[in-house]
């Protein structure tokens, strides 16, 4: 699977777009970009995932770039409770293997 | 509600004593994970289980135990063989190994040790 390269933390103010970055220049034909986020003291959650289209759900948007080798995702109001660790994860669908989770990007919602 | 439920929330372990992190599912996934996590890291692999009966080792099962003798619950033992236990345990589950990869994870166990 390919490596990603995401930032370590990154803030937004309330009620503005976050916009979460994620390198990921060796990612393959079969590939697919995943998202996560854990929110303190829980268990990740699923948000959304895309192979070369843009992808949009009722927790966020996913902008995949022409040549796939960077994507970003979009949270278009943030809220408080959208305070967390993003994960970007890229791997094969169907693959054989469990998911292998970084150490994401640390958002921080601020009022 | 289907889900995916972790107990207790917060454990503790003695020197030398084995503890058992239970992990119930009602989603009827085929496939369970256990992962751990350390403060301020990601999550790493300990042992997953694609059917009843059958189960691999994660890249860190060294002192750890599971079983799968049902589709429903993948118990994770730690036992006094892992000297370093303290850690936030979370188990995950999928639909299966052709249901693309979304996880759905419990709320997690804190396990420490006195």
């Amino acid at each position: 699977d390919a490596k990603t390269t995401q930032p370590t933390s990154m803030d937004c103010a309330e009620g503005r777009a976050a916009n979460l970055p994620c390198n990921h220049s060796t990612i393959s034909g079969n590939e697919y970009v995943y998202w996560y986020r854990q929110i303190h003291s829980q268990g990740p959650q699923y948000i959304i995932h895309g192979l070369k289209n843009n992808e949009t759900n009722e927790m966020a948007s996913l902008i995949i770039t022409e040549d796939r080798k960077s994507s970003t995702l979009i949270l278009p109001h943030a809220t408080l409770r959208d305070t967390a660790v993003y994960y970007c994860i890229v791997r094969v669908i169907e693959g054989n293997t469990p998911l292998v989770f970084g150490k994401g990007t640390r958002l921080s919602v601020i009022a | 509600d289907g889900g995916i439920t972790q107990s207790p929330k917060y454990l503790f372990r003695k020197e030398g004593q084995n503890v058992t992190l239970s992990c119930e599912q009602n989603l009827n996934h085929d496939a369970m994970y256990w992962y751990r996590q350390d403060p301020g890291q990601g999550l790493r692999l300990i042992y997953y289980s694609q059917i009843v009966n059958d189960f691999q080792k994660g890249d860190i099962a060294e002192g750890y135990s599971v079983s799968r003798e049902k589709k429903e619950s993948f118990p994770l033992t730690v036992t006094s063989a892992q000297k370093n236990p303290t850690a936030f345990y979370l188990c995950a589950s999928k639909e299966g190994l052709h249901s693309g990869e979304k996880l759905f994870f419990g709320s997690g166990t804190q396990l420490s040790v006195l």
